[in-house]
């Protein structure tokens, strides 16, 4: 089975601080993506990467960088977070071809005050 | 941008009955994949069924099936014989090349 992990279920921060998410595949993806859910809104599309140290912006980067330094590894970094930054965050992994399933890690609840 | 649209923010269906979940896309596009993704309460989101647009056979896995109207650019999902385990967060997707769409979901109740 394909598994995707997440460094945290829960965090709680305060405004200013910098802040890092992990994600973790063991599926040897091509692609990882992260995304921000919220309620009525959907899966929004922050940044994916398709190879080692290549990234791409997706829909809403304003605010988050990534990197990409092992093939398993993506974070996902708040550079100052925000009160308006609080939100659900996915991790996805996929393999190359097109049109392929994406495979979720369980998420990291970020709370910022 | 592509645009998806699932218009029920909630549904709900008696166990055993059949329920659709709509979704409707907005693509220039004729090559694409459209997706449902499950997400059971505070569980990770899986893969219900794909569906690839070149296709014009319905994809069906087991109890899930999906309606798929290209021109009219419609992508519903058909659970049928729905279980208590069928309550969830579901979401339509839209993918071409590494540009993936979600709607903003349909959460469904299961009524025992």
């Amino acid at each position: 089975d394909v598994k995707v992990t997440q460094s945290s279920r829960y965090l709680v921060k305060r405004t200013g601080e910098k802040v890092f998410l992990e994600c973790v595949q063991d599926m040897d993806h091509e692609n990882m993506f992260w995304y921000r859910q919220d309620p009525g809104l959907g899966l929004r599309l922050i940044y994916f990467s398709y190879d080692v140290k290549m990234k791409e912006k997706g829909d809403i980067p304003e605010g988050y960088s990534v990197s990409r330094e092992k093939k398993e590894r993506f974070s996902l970094i708040l550079e100052s977070a925000s009160t308006n930054q609080t939100s659900m965050y996915l991790c996805a992994s996929s393999p190359q071809g097109q049109g392929d399933e994406q495979y979720f890690g369980p998420g990291t609840r970020l709370t910022v005050t | 941008a592509q645009t998806v649209t699932q218009s029920q923010p909630e549904m709900s269906v008696q166990e055993a009955e059949t329920v659709t979940l709509s979704c409707t896309y907005d693509t220039s596009e004729s090559d694409y994949y459209l997706f449902w993704y499950k997400q059971p309460p505070s569980r990770q989101m899986i893969l219900v069924i794909r569906q690839e647009a070149y296709k014009q056979q319905n994809a069906t896995e087991n109890r899930f099936s999906v309606n798929f109207q290209k021109a009219a650019k419609s992508f519903s999902l058909k659970i049928s014989d729905s279980q208590l385990g069928d309550a969830a967060m579901y979401f339509c997707a839209y993918m071409r090349g590494n540009d993936m769409r979600f709607g903003a979901g349909t959460r469904l109740t299961v009524k025992p």
